[in-house]
């Protein structure tokens, strides 16, 4: 079974520009998030999606940040204009359902901003 | 609000020395607890989980992590480190309900290094 798979493994920018992120999760799994995690932290929840639909996106920066899950399946995350903080790892994970279910986590994207 | 205290976030054994990862959590109700490692430029990869049934559980890579409501304690521990267990470890507590539902909890993480 493949895992997670997520692109690009590590991305370069200037600050202001726009970025995005893309997240395939495992065939059959419902449930995907994409987790923040900065330098000697552990990852923070940004959003979740229960198929398309987002069911928890309270920790996502709505003034720059935004997601989309259209078919239920791979996910787009994207940072415009991106700021010098927001340089972290973003990770996707998935699990079957939300309920006790492990959550697998893909390689995750590191981003510089400069 | 649920929360995770991982205290150390350094921790430094010698090749056959026992592991000690200490993890307190914070729950208003009966917490889910998990462990992941990660290892350099990887996504995180599960150890173990408590779901509350036994209180000892038994993970991969001998790993064990006892649960101690007593104490609001779940740590991580392993007889005989080897060099292949140096990674950072992170503490996990799962939402019970609401929309945080299924969110996950974690903790500042815990680099292991493992000396020969």
């Amino acid at each position: 079974e493949a895992g997670v798979v997520q692109s690009p493994r590590y991305k370069i920018i200037e600050k202001k520009q726009p970025v995005a992120f893309w997240c395939n999760p495992i065939s059959g799994h419902n449930t995907l998030y994409w987790y923040l995690q900065n330098l000697g932290q552990g990852p923070e929840l940004l959003i979740r999606y229960e198929n398309e639909e987002a069911v928890d996106d309270s920790q996502l920066p709505k003034d720059r940040f935004s997601a989309e899950r259209l078919k239920g399946v791979d996910s787009t995350l994207k940072i415009q204009p991106a700021e010098l903080g927001d340089s972290a790892v973003y990770l996707c994970a998935s699990s079957r359902a939300a309920s006790g279910n492990e959550q697998f986590f893909g390689p995750g994207t590191r981003l510089t901003v400069l | 609000a649920q929360s995770v205290t991982q205290l150390g976030s350094h921790v430094s054994v010698s090749e056959g020395a026992l592991v000690l990862l200490r993890c307190n959590y914070s729950s208003s109700v009966p917490p889910y607890l998990f462990w992941y490692v990660q290892y350099p430029n990887q996504g995180l990869q599960l150890l173990l989980k408590y779901t509350s049934a036994a209180t000892l559980v038994k993970g991969i890579n001998g790993f064990e992590a006892e649960f101690k409501k007593s104490e609001t304690s779940f740590h991580l521990t392993k007889p005989s480190a080897h060099m292949s267990d140096a990674a950072e470890y992170f503490c996990a507590v799962r939402s019970a309900g609401g929309t945080s539902y299924g969110k996950l909890t974690f903790g500042q993480g815990t680099i292991l290094t493992v000396h020969p």
